[in-house]
């Protein structure tokens, strides 16, 4: 079954504005991965946060989590137009770690 | 140096053939993946092997069989495949466990006709 949703399912902005994407899940994690997907290509890790970080920068990329809320979110400033991809998060629960979950994604599409 | 690579990229086919994808990694890690991407862009793991070894194994149907000659290497064979089966199939690698980083392939699209 799915452990990570993604929302809003879709998100359009404006070149130079910020965009904000949420990830909830549903069991205990030891960390939790942001990746990035182009169109028609594989994903990209982009960050991980582990269980006991609250936020974590990565450039331009900011990642909080809430292990009492079981939840995410995924900060892209001033995004540029190659910046339009889907985001996905992904969790490893505690009992298996080599069984990452992904979500369904949060498609961006940065306008110029 | 393509860190994680797949073959072939498209792969177009009848109902009932047998097909093989193949992937290799250069990154000396000793964890592999396949995962099947749907039309809706779920993604889903299949299964996964460390050194050599079957470690998850999802329900997935048998027509489905992995195999791993070395740790550079996990193919994905499919018998008698189905319309259903049509999907982007995602090799990945990660080094010890699923808690570090996944390098992905460039997927390989599968069409059933």
């Amino acid at each position: 079954s799915q452990q990570g949703e993604e929302d809003p399912q879709a998100l359009s902005i404006q070149e130079g504005e910020n965009a904000t994407m949420n990830c909830s899940y549903k069991t205990s994690i030891n960390n939790l991965q942001w990746y990035r997907q182009n169109s028609g290509r594989g994903l990209v890790h982009l960050i991980l946060i582990r269980s006991n970080e609250r936020e974590k920068h990565s450039g331009r990329l900011r990642v909080t989590l809430d292990t009492s809320k079981k939840s995410s979110s995924l900060l892209i400033t001033a995004s540029r137009a190659a910046d339009t991809a889907s985001y996905f998060c992904a969790t490893a629960p505690l009992a298996n770690d080599y069984k990452l979950s992904f979500g369904a994604g949060t498609t961006v599409t940065v306008r110029a | 140096d393509t860190a994680v690579s797949q073959t072939p990229k498209y792969l177009v086919t009848q109902m009932g053939n047998d097909k093989s994808i193949k992937c290799e990694q250069n990154l000396g890690h000793d964890t592999m993946y396949w995962y099947k991407q749907d039309s809706k862009k779920f993604l889903k793991i299949m299964f996964s092997y460390n050194n050599k070894e079957l470690i998850i194994n999802e329900t997935v149907p048998n027509r489905f069989s992995p195999k791993s000659p070395d740790k550079a290497h996990l193919n994905l064979h499919i018998n008698s495949l189905e319309l259903g089966d049509s999907a982007v199939y995602f090799c990945a690698s990660s080094q010890t466990s699923g808690y570090n980083e996944q390098f992905f392939g460039p997927g390989t699209r599968l069409t059933v006709l």
